[in-house]
């Protein structure tokens, strides 16, 4: 049973325009969400995250969204830009301090920007 | 600069043949993890370690084995009894720190892709 499901495996958008990558998840005991980009034959590197105690988290042109009793969250990225082009991979992690890092991931969203 | 060291970039591995994939990271942390990914498919956490000489398996660790002898070092073995070994694998870290949104911020490495000959 997958956890943490992101259902779209792509997403085209024009440059300029508004991109809005979604994940949705199952487990109640996850409480802090992480988006992470990824382009290929690297690693990820980390975007932007957010605590379950919020519902919004903004850093820039990257913004996250939690809908709490949807157990849905979404990334939004205004505007889009050509560099934005990657794999976008959300993230979940439940409670304690100890658990720190374990992070499940979905399998992630392959956003193209089109010029 | 600070970061962390995966090589091999790409590796070989022959039928009933062990081999080790290194992770090396300078940044100071405590926690080092190993995840694998398949092609269209997220991360899966094979091991992490949270401190020196202490590691625990993770969801899928069966095949693999870790050492955690040094902070900076953390080598994953994948051995012979790993019998779908292809896939690209990503070692991670994080810094203890009691603050959650540190804590929880992965550094990956750049990856290494095993495949099998």
């Amino acid at each position: 049973d997958q956890q943490v499901k992101q259902n779209s495996p792509s997403l085209s958008v024009q440059e300029g325009r508004i991109s809005i990558l979604n994940c949705d998840y199952t487990n109640s005991m996850f409480d802090y969400f992480l988006w992470y980009k990824k382009y290929p034959a690297e690693g990820p590197t980390f975007l932007i995250s957010i605590s379950s105690i919020k519902d919004k988290n903004e850093d820039g042109r990257f913004t996250v969204f939690l809908n709490k009793s949807a157990k849905h969250l979404s990334l939004h990225i205004v505007p889009s830009q050509p560099g934005d082009s990657a794999v976008y991979f959300c993230a979940a992690s439940a409670g304690l301090y100890t658990n720190a890092g374990k992070s499940t991931f979905g399998d992630g969203t392959t956003l193209t920007v089109k010029p | 600069d600070g970061g962390i060291t995966q090589s091999p970039k790409y590796l070989f591995r022959k039928e009933g043949q062990n081999v080790t994939l290194s992770c090396e990271q300078n940044l100071n942390h405590d926690a080092m993890y190993w995840y694998r990914q398949d092609p269209g498919q997220g991360l899966r956490l094979i091991y992490y370690s949270q401190i020196v000489n202490d590691f625990q398996k993770g969801d899928i660790a069966e095949g693999y084995s870790v050492s955690r002898e040094k902070k900076e070092s953390f080598p994953l073995t994948v051995t012979s009894a790993q019998k779908n070994p292809t896939a690209f694998y990503l070692c991670a870290s994080s810094p203890r720190d009691r603050a959650r949104a540190t804590n929880e911020k992965l550094f990956f490495g750049s990856g290494t892709q095993l495949s099998v000959l």
